[in-house]
């Protein structure tokens, strides 16, 4: 069966520490997504990756967050240094992006974020 | 840019019966694709249902049924002999053919009373 996996599930930080976020896609996925869920803002797109190139970063803040694709097996979101506002849930997602068809993501179990 | 909209914060339903949750959407596009997701209390995102805009014929999936009113820019979910499992926060989501990502509505709870 498979799945999106995503890890840590929780993590609780201190403001000013480094967050690192780990995401496994689906293997044969050529596309990841990382999206974030606050109660303000829904969930919202922060970056994403087709064939562990970035296409889109421009709602991630940059002075602060980074996201990578080490290799195909990995996705990285990091947040240095982290800040209370920070604080939500992190949805890694990944999917087949054909030319043509309503593709499915599927998305991880989250990591929840709480900054102190 | 594109923009999903949920009208209804919350919504409840007596068990067994239906429900409509609206969703409203505004793009410039001719070629998208439509989406709901089912986010219970676990925080897993679902899919339940999905259109593709140039399908005139709307979406089934057992229970769970769309209108799809393309000139309107209206999708709404129908979900037809409610069950308490269905208690969740629903989403609905926009994409671009040409696009990988979704753009998310704000969501409606619904509640279901047994």
């Amino acid at each position: 069966d498979a799945r999106v996996t995503q890890t840590p599930r929780h993590k609780v930080t201190e403001m000013g520490q480094e967050v690192t976020m780990r995401c496994q896609p689906i293997l044969g996925h050529n596309t990841v997504f990382w999206y974030r869920q606050t109660m303000m803002q829904g969930l919202e797109l922060l970056a994403y990756f087709r064939n562990r190139a970035p296409l889109d970063d421009s709602g991630m803040p940059k002075d602060r967050f980074s996201a990578e694709m080490p290799d195909a097996t990995l996705a990285t979101l990091k947040i240095q240094p982290s800040e209370p506002r920070d604080s939500a849930v992190y949805f890694c997602a990944s999917g087949l992006v054909l030319l043509r068809g309503a593709n499915e993501q599927f998305f991880g179990p989250g990591t929840r974020l709480t900054v102190l | 840019a594109q923009t999903v909209t949920q009208s209804q914060p919350e919504m409840s339903v007596q068990e067994a019966e239906t429900v409509t949750l609206s969703c409203t959407y505004d793009t410039s596009e001719s070629d998208y694709y439509l989406f709901w997701y089912k986010q219970p209390p676990s925080r897993q995102m679902i899919l339940v249902i999905r259109q593709e805009a140039y399908k005139q014929q709307n979406a089934t999936e057992n229970r769970f049924s769309v209108n799809f009113q393309k000139a309107a820019k209206s999708f709404s979910l129908k979900i037809s002999d409610s069950q308490l499992g269905d208690a969740a926060m629903y989403f609905c989501a926009y994409r671009r053919r040409s696009q990988g990502n979704l753009i998310f509505g704000k969501g409606t709870k619904l509640s279901v009373k047994p």
